[in-house]
């Protein structure tokens, strides 16, 4: 019920592709959910996040896709460059808890070619 | 501005010997955070703090132990290394509870147990 389950493990993809990464959740009080980028070397970094409220985000090259009723979200990166290469996380957490606690997926690792 | 930051980056442990990864932030921030990181696990919880005097167990508790006696530092403690504690240990502090403020995290300690 806690879990949130992330796929691919890895990806490659050629610059300019559009690389997307899925994530799924069962815990439906989760209320919050957020995508880390992770360099190597670095700690993981708030990238962008999206509330069950709402279908769609975009920052940038940057998209959230949510769907609720499936209880799963995603991550697109369009027009991917050789610098987005990284480690990709998503995770969930519930307001209610009062704690800001996240439940992180697996990762994905995205290397871009040039 | 510092951030997050945790000393040491790196530590070689034998078996059975203790060690305390240290975390202090600048940001005056209330919520503190352990994690650990393992290829393809993900960030798993180890313990968490919400202020000065208070902390709780998180998904991965054992082996380790919290304190946190100022707002700024919130140190953790290896008792008894153990080689399956070998990993990437990352802190993170939050503003407070309110679940739409972002984690920010240090960048890491790499432990090995050996």
């Amino acid at each position: 019920q806690q879990q949130v389950k992330q796929s691919p493990q890895s990806l490659i993809v050629q610059k300019g592709g559009i690389p997307i990464i899925n994530c799924a959740y069962e815990n439906t009080a989760f209320d919050y959910f957020p995508w880390y980028q992770q360099f190597p070397g670095k700690g993981p970094a708030l990238l962008i996040a999206i509330r069950p409220d709402v279908s769609e985000k975009k920052e940038g090259r940057f998209t959230i896709s949510f769907n609720k009723s499936a209880k799963q979200f995603s991550l697109h990166i369009m027009d991917s460059q050789p610098g987005d290469s990284a480690t990709y996380f998503c995770a969930a957490s519930m307001r209610s808890s009062n704690t800001g606690k996240l439940i992180f997926g697996q990762g994905t690792t995205l290397q871009v070619k040039p | 501005n510092a951030g997050v930051t945790q000393t040491p980056k790196f530590r070689i442990l034998k078996i059975g010997q203790s060690m305390t990864l240290q975390c202090t932030q600048d940001m005056n921030h209330n919520y503190m955070y352990w994690y650990r990181q393992d290829p393809g696990m993900g960030l798993k919880l180890i313990y968490y703090s919400v202020g000065a005097g208070i902390t709780d167990k998180g998904e991965v508790p054992n082996g380790y132990n919290v304190s946190r006696s100022t707002t700024e530092d919130f140190p953790l403690r290896l008792e008894l290394a153990a080689p399956s504690q070998t990993s990437v240990y990352f802190c993170a502090s939050s503003y407070g509870g309110q679940v739409y403020q972002p984690q920010h995290f240090g960048d890491g300690t790499r432990l090995s147990i050996l």
